[in-house]
């Protein structure tokens, strides 16, 4: 079985700065990895993931994260953030088999509050 | 819009009442997902269906009943819950059994 924790639950942070959102999970098989955007009253969007090949993979809206096998991470970063970045951030992790293809299990979610 | 339509997006109902949630996928997906999502908790996979039959059940409760006439529509008929059955309850699609891709807007449930 996998699971997901996300360190902070909330991460304030000032228009234009960097920030990094972190995700840590715990899997005996290889994995795939996801981060989800929501924003207020809407569902959940796909912002990136990693299936293989490089570790360092890159999003929509700017965003990156980094694949740690050793660490077992798979932070989130933006180098600059804008307002409307404000938003509820998930992270996910599933198998790496079609076996486990639609049991993706989340994180709690990371709040993004950014700041002018 | 992300092609995945899910009506109404607010419902209060009482713990005697039923009801049902609807969801619709534009995408041409074959694989429809109802997931629940409670303040402070991570998001659970509650069901999944692929070419219409059910392929998940998460061990949820049977006050919960999951429908799938055809391939574009997903049902989640309501009778009888309770008071922390309240939260944000998602649909989403994929084509085959792959992560869900598509999400829709939610519907937010209370019961009183």
């Amino acid at each position: 079985a996998q699971s997901v924790t996300q360190l902070d639950s909330q991460v304030p942070v000032f228009e234009e700065a960097p920030v990094e959102l972190r995700c840590n999970y715990s899997s005996s098989v290889s994995v795939y990895l996801f981060w989800y955007v929501q924003y207020p009253n809407q569902g959940l969007q796909l912002l990136l993931k990693y299936l293989s090949g490089s570790t360092l993979v890159k999003g929509i809206n700017g965003f990156e994260a980094e694949f740690n096998k050793s660490q077992t991470s798979f932070h989130l970063r933006k180098p600059s953030v804008h307002i409307s970045d404000t938003a509820e951030y998930f992270c996910a992790v599933s198998g790496a088999s079609m076996e486990y293809g639609n049991k993706l299990v989340f994180g709690a979610g990371t709040i993004l509050r950014v700041k002018s | 819009e992300t092609g995945v339509t899910q009506t109404p997006r607010h419902l209060v109902m009482g713990m005697t009442n039923k009801k049902s949630l609807k969801c619709e996928q534009h995408l041409g997906h074959n694989a429809m997902y109802w997931y629940k999502q409670s303040a402070k908790k991570p998001l659970e996979l509650m069901f999944v269906y692929s070419l219409e039959e059910r392929v998940e059940n998460n061990s949820v409760p049977s006050r919960f009943s999951p429908e799938c006439p055809n391939s574009s529509h997903l049902f989640l008929h309501l009778h009888t819950l309770q008071p922390e059955d309240s939260a944000l309850y998602l649909c989403a699609s994929s084509q085959d059994l792959a992560l869900p891709s598509h999400f829709g807007n939610g519907t937010r449930l209370t019961v009183t």
